[in-house]
């Protein structure tokens, strides 16, 4: 049993288009945190949502922690090539610093 | 290229060999962790250390796999014998301590092919 599910599984559009990536869980978590991860290469820290209901925007990339603390939306605008790649939601546990992950959305942006 | 160093970035081996990973964290992080990720998946916590001894293996297969990091610096993951499942990536990331929100930084990870 995923305790985070992300949706859609595979996204692929073309460039400029925009999407929205969702982090759904059942539980209630103290904080969400985005990761994107290139072909052949780990995961990237790309963001760390706290509050509910926070947003939070990083260029063309606006995160959103669902009020309930229980859902994320990643929305991206005007998709580039470069966003290529696994789009991962981790909630941390409860104790030991350690996270569960999401199930992943992969993004291929065609130029 | 990632701060946390990982090697070697490939490998292919046979079923029933042994196969180790290493890994050495970014200095002064005392947080180690050992992941498994199936392509298209997140990764999976296979061992977490804080400094030399382990905080949770138990979603470690031991036994076939150990991990150890014994000078709580650089660590080593190890699998006797391998399967065709351990088809896998295998990313070590390391965090600077224990707080629920501390960031965790990754290797680009050993992807491994059991033939």
């Amino acid at each position: 049993t995923q305790l985070l599910e992300q949706s859609p599984q595979f996204l692929s559009i073309q460039e400029g288009e925009n999407l929205t990536v969702y982090c759904n869980s059942s539980s209630v978590f103290s904080s969400l945190q985005w990761y994107r991860q290139e072909p052949g290469e780990g995961p990237v820290l790309l963001v760390t949502v706290v509050t509910g209901g926070e947003v939070k925007k990083l260029k063309r990339l606006t995160f959103q922690f669902g009020d309930a603390r229980k859902d994320s939306s990643l929305h991206i605008t005007a998709a580039q090539p470069g966003d290529t790649g696994l789009y991962l939601c981790a909630g941390p546990k409860n104790t030991g610093n350690q996270f569960y992950f999401g199930t992943g959305t992969s993004l291929t942006v065609i130029p | 290229e990632a701060e946390v160093a990982q090697s070697p970035r490939y490998k292919i081996t046979e079923k029933s060999q042994a196969v180790a990973f290493w890994c050495d964290p970014i200095s002064g992080h005392a947080t180690l962790y050992w992941y498994r990720q199936i392509l298209g998946q997140g990764p999976e916590l296979l061992v977490q250390f804080q400094d030399e001894s382990v905080v949770d293996d138990s979603q470690l297969p031991k036994d076939r796999f150990s991990a150890e990091r014994l000078k709580g610096v650089d660590s080593t993951l190890k699998i006797q014998p391998a399967e065709l499942g351990d088809s896998a990536m295998y990313l070590c990331a390391s965090s600077p301590g224990t707080g629920v929100n501390q960031p965790q930084h990754f290797g680009d990870g050993t992807r491994l092919s059991i033939l």
